[in-house]
């Protein structure tokens, strides 16, 4: 089954709201989540890593102001798209790793975004 | 920067083994080599990793030259199912999360 799982599945919003998407690692703890975006036909590409209990790191070029990276907790880690536009219109992907030295990383199922 | 090359493309027929490449010349001694794959619309999939020596599971075998700048990634007998993107990649060891940067991938496509 699922070790990481992202909520909602699909979500439809309008240009200009917010929308947040959770990640949660399911029966360990994870200090670290990374969150990735995909558009069609491309590879996955690397936004931020979510640190708990500390500010995320930001790849060069993705705007911190725009994707919001909450890690309130060892299994939550929340992504929010602010002022969305349609082209932020993507498959989000979040990853996490079980502790321990050379452990799988588990991806979620993503969450595709449609803005309108 | 990714640090591995793969091909584009590769077509294999069902029932075969599929042997998928990945070169990654510039690996260091304390880094990895995993494969994920991706299948249309989801997250990826983790198959199999390794470090120097040659790795089997039950869903593929990893095999690693002896100076580790190459691996093969083996479906022994493949199925519709296994048509995905394919994605060899490098890891550090290190304690802790180490993140995964993608490169483009093998889109392996399987054939009746």
């Amino acid at each position: 089954g699922a070790v990481v799982s992202q909520h909602p599945s699909w979500v439809i919003c309008k240009s200009g709201t917010s929308v947040k998407i959770e990640c949660r690692s399911l029966d360990f703890q994870a200090t670290t989540m990374f969150w990735y975006r995909q558009f069609p036909k491309q590879s996955l590409m690397l936004m931020a890593t979510s640190n708990e209990g500390s500010k995320a790191t930001y790849e060069q070029g993705v705007e911190k102001d725009k994707f919001l990276i909450n890690h309130a907790s060892l299994t939550l880690s929340t992504l929010t798209v602010t002022s969305a536009h349609p082209e932020d219109s993507s498959f989000y992907i979040c990853s996490a790793t079980p502790p321990g030295l050379g452990n799988t990383i588990y991806f979620g199922e993503g969450s595709w975004l449609t803005v309108v | 920067d990714a640090k591995t090359t793969q091909p584009p493309s590769m077509d294999c027929a069902e029932g075969r083994a599929a042997n998928l490449p990945c070169n990654h010349s510039t690996i260091s001694g304390n880094e990895y080599v995993y494969w994920y794959r991706q299948i249309h619309s989801q997250g990826p999939q983790y198959i199999i990793h390794g470090l120097k020596n040659n790795e089997t599971n039950e869903m593929a075998s990893l095999i690693i030259t002896e100076d580790r700048k190459s691996s093969t990634l083996i479906l022994p007998h493949a199925t519709l199912r296994d048509t995905a993107v394919y994605y060899c990649i490098v890891r550090t060891r290190i304690q802790g999360a180490q993140k995964l940067v993608f490169g483009q991938g093998t889109r392996l496509t399987i054939n009746p």
